[in-house]
């Protein structure tokens, strides 16, 4: 079957402006997870969804950083009042409740804020 | 806090060597660990996953080994090709169970593999 999917693939934005990024888990993947990866660097996580509900958002860096889920597939980022420093690639991370515990990851979404 | 180190942060090799990359890891307390790689600009693809109770993991050309006593895991790629090259990533996931899942990162090994 079809992989994770994010979209957009790129998005440039302005300082202050609002923003949503979008992933598509592969389905029946209850666990969903966003990482954040700076230039030179590795994903560092951001949440973790356990079906709806955000199992773990201690990785959100402050208020402006919202995601929901809720239908339990697909997920949306979303990031208010865009600052340069938000710019890296967005990663999204889709986990089965069966297996080994793998996490499979989408091509990411790169944000670059102006 | 966990924290994970990658070394070397690069590595240039001639097709054909064998090579072995390096992982290391603060808390031995982990549920699995996997390794990725990355091309540039790309997403993540996951190349071996070994749970806390398993030594090694073997995929064609690639074994993984995992001591968690020690934090050490190794990544080991026989007679590299220039398509090997790319960067690779190690991440480790917590033990405990619950909600404790996400993963740990290092910075990675640039591999370039050289005609």
């Amino acid at each position: 079957g079809a992989g994770v999917s994010q979209t957009p693939s790129n998005k440039v934005t302005e300082k202050g402006k609002y923003v949503e990024l979008r992933c598509d888990p592969i389905s029946g993947h209850t666990a969903l997870y966003w990482y954040r990866q700076s230039l030179g660097q590795g994903p560092e996580f951001l949440i973790y969804f356990q079906g709806t509900g955000a199992a773990d958002d201690s990785g959100l860096p402050n208020d402006r950083f919202f995601a929901v889920r809720p239908e339990g597939s697909v997920s949306t980022l979303k990031i208010q009042r865009t600052e340069r420093g938000d710019s890296a690639v967005y990663l999204c991370a889709s986990r089965s409740v069966r297996g080994l515990g793998e996490q499979f990851f989408g091509p990411g979404t790169r944000l670059t804020v102006l | 806090k966990q924290e994970v180190t990658q070394i070397p942060a690069a590595l240039s090799v001639p097709e054909g060597e064998n090579l072995v990359l390096n992982c290391s890891f603060t808390d031995s307390a982990i549920y699995n660990l996997q390794w990725f790689r990355q091309d540039p600009g790309k997403g993540l693809t996951s190349l071996l996953l070994i749970q806390s109770s398993q030594r090694e993991q073997t995929s064609g050309r690639l074994n993984a080994s995992l001591d968690k006593s020690s934090g050490r895991s190794t990544l080991y790629i026989a007679a590299s090709q220039p398509g090997d090259s790319a960067t690779y990533l190690c991440a480790v996931r917590p033990g405990g169970g619950g909600t404790a899942s996400k993963l740990t990162f290092g910075t990675g090994t640039r591999l370039q593999v050289t005609l």
